[in-house]
């Protein structure tokens, strides 16, 4: 029944250490989303794929990288995690329909760097 | 100044008040307006999505949109501990996902 799965929930890694997150999707949406959520803050876009065009925000870290190998799946790849990098990842798609797009979230990944 | 404005709370009701979440904003082209609930380590839900002003109702929930002073509200009637939760507000101009502009929520305990 799930629709927006991420995989780990929880990660903890280790400064400096690589970390990927995955994101897939059974709602065949053709645009996916990648978000930081730090603790009673908004949610900040890093990225976003319309089908696989990849769209980076102007103020997204160079450390942070994003993959999509298909419609389903999504990555964010963070290359050198440092310790303010700790937040809730959110991944979120949505369809493209005329007018408007809603977005649906998964439950997150939420990243401790020690 | 931010796009969108939204007190963080926290805000503490007892079960079956009426409950009022705010959000204002400043940009005029705004015409699209969400409000998400968030359960504690979960991700946003979408409850409300409205276009332009006016008021929209489902169930227990009321999203009201004045646009003359950039101004959204939710309410909730009756409120349930299961209401408990943070609620972040989100607009756009567009309707375009990438560029939804989120509040920062306002944490919300119902006390039973």
């Amino acid at each position: 029944d799930a629709m927006v799965i991420q995989n780990p929930r929880y990660q903890v890694t280790q400064f400096g250490k690589p970390v990927t997150l995955s994101c897939s999707q059974t709602l065949n949406h053709n645009v996916m989303y990648w978000y930081q959520q730090k603790s009673s803050q908004a949610p900040k876009l890093l990225f976003h794929y319309y089908d696989k065009d990849f769209n980076n925000e102007a103020d997204t870290p160079d450390n942070f990288q994003s993959r999509r190998p298909n419609t389903s799946f999504c990555f964010l790849d963070i290359r050198s995690p440092g310790l303010g990098d700790a937040a809730m990842y959110l991944c979120a798609t949505s369809g493209r329909g005329p007018g408007r797009e809603t977005q649906y979230f998964g439950p997150g990944t939420r990243l401790l760097v020690l | 100044q931010k796009e969108v404005e939204q007190d963080p709370g926290p805000l503490s009701v007892p079960e079956g008040a009426i409950v009022s979440l705010n959000c204002t904003y400043s940009n005029s082209a705004f015409q699209y307006f969400m409000w998400y609930r968030q359960y504690s380590r979960k991700g946003p839900e979408l409850l409300m999505y409205t276009y332009s002003s006016g008021n929209k109702e489902d169930g227990r929930f009321t999203a009201q949109v004045d646009k003359s002073s950039k101004y959204i509200s939710l309410f909730i009637r009756d409120s349930q501990p299961s209401d408990s939760a943070t609620y972040l507000c989100a607009m756009s101009a567009t309707g375009r996902g990438n560029q939804f502009y989120f509040g920062t929520g306002t944490s919300l305990t119902v006390i039973p």
